[in-house]
């Protein structure tokens, strides 16, 4: 089974310039979770779809990201315009659906604002 | 709201001795609590899990956790450490009525040989 597939790996942008992180989940999960991970923090979830439609975007910052998951498999994640403080690990994770406890997460893209 | 407490940054132990990693947790209901792994550059590999039954939950690799309810803790454990486990270990809460996780801040463990 293919795991969660997710690029680019790496990113470099300037603030103000805009970025988009692609993600692949497994084949045949319902639910895709998309997470920020700053150095020395954990992820937080920033948004949760359930095939294609928001079950959770309580956390992301609408104003400069936004997401979507339009066919139900694979999902897009963006930022327009960049901060300095958007510089992360921008994880991806999948899971069979809501009530399954596993999530399987993606290498991740690290991202640096300069 | 719920969260999770991981109260050491970095953990370091001689490879063949015991190995705990410590997490306490906050949560309003019954508490699911799951284990992560990160090795560099690579994203988070599940550990374990706990959801309900024995207390001592048994996962990947030789690691196990035990589940304290009073202590509100779920402490990840391996009676002996390799160097390979030298990792970034997350430890994770979900309510039982919200599927979101939310992850501690990580706790580095260096086996030296």
């Amino acid at each position: 089974e293919a795991g969660v597939a997710q690029s680019p790996r790496y990113k470099i942008i300037e603030k103000r310039q805009s970025v988009a992180f692609w993600c692949n989940p497994i084949s045949g999960h319902a639910t895709l979770y998309w997470y920020q991970q700053i150095l020395g923090q954990g992820p937080k979830l920033l948004i949760q779809f359930q095939n294609n439609g928001v079950v959770d975007d309580s956390q992301l910052p609408k104003d400069r990201f936004s997401a979507e998951r339009l066919k139900g498999v694979d999902s897009t994640l963006k930022i327009q315009p960049a901060k300095l403080e958007d510089s992360a690990v921008y994880l991806c994770a999948s899971s069979r659906d809501r009530t399954t406890y596993e999530q399987y997460f993606g290498p991740g893209t690290r991202l640096t604002v300069t | 709201a719920q969260s999770v407490a991981q109260p050491e940054d970095q953990v370091n132990v001689a490879e063949g001795n015991p190995l705990t990693v410590k997490c306490t947790y906050s949560v309003s209901g019954n508490p699911y609590l799951f284990w992560y792994v990160q090795y560099p550059n690579r994203g988070l590999q599940f550990l374990l899990k706990y959801i309900t039954g024995d207390n001592l939950v048994k996962g990947s690799y030789g690691f196990e956790a035990e589940f304290n309810k009073s202590q509100t803790s779920f402490h990840l454990k391996k009676p002996s450490a390799l160097v390979s486990d030298s990792a970034l270990y997350f430890c994770a809460v979900r309510d039982l009525n919200d599927y979101k996780l939310s992850f501690g801040a990580g706790t580095t463990v260096t086996v030296r040989a």
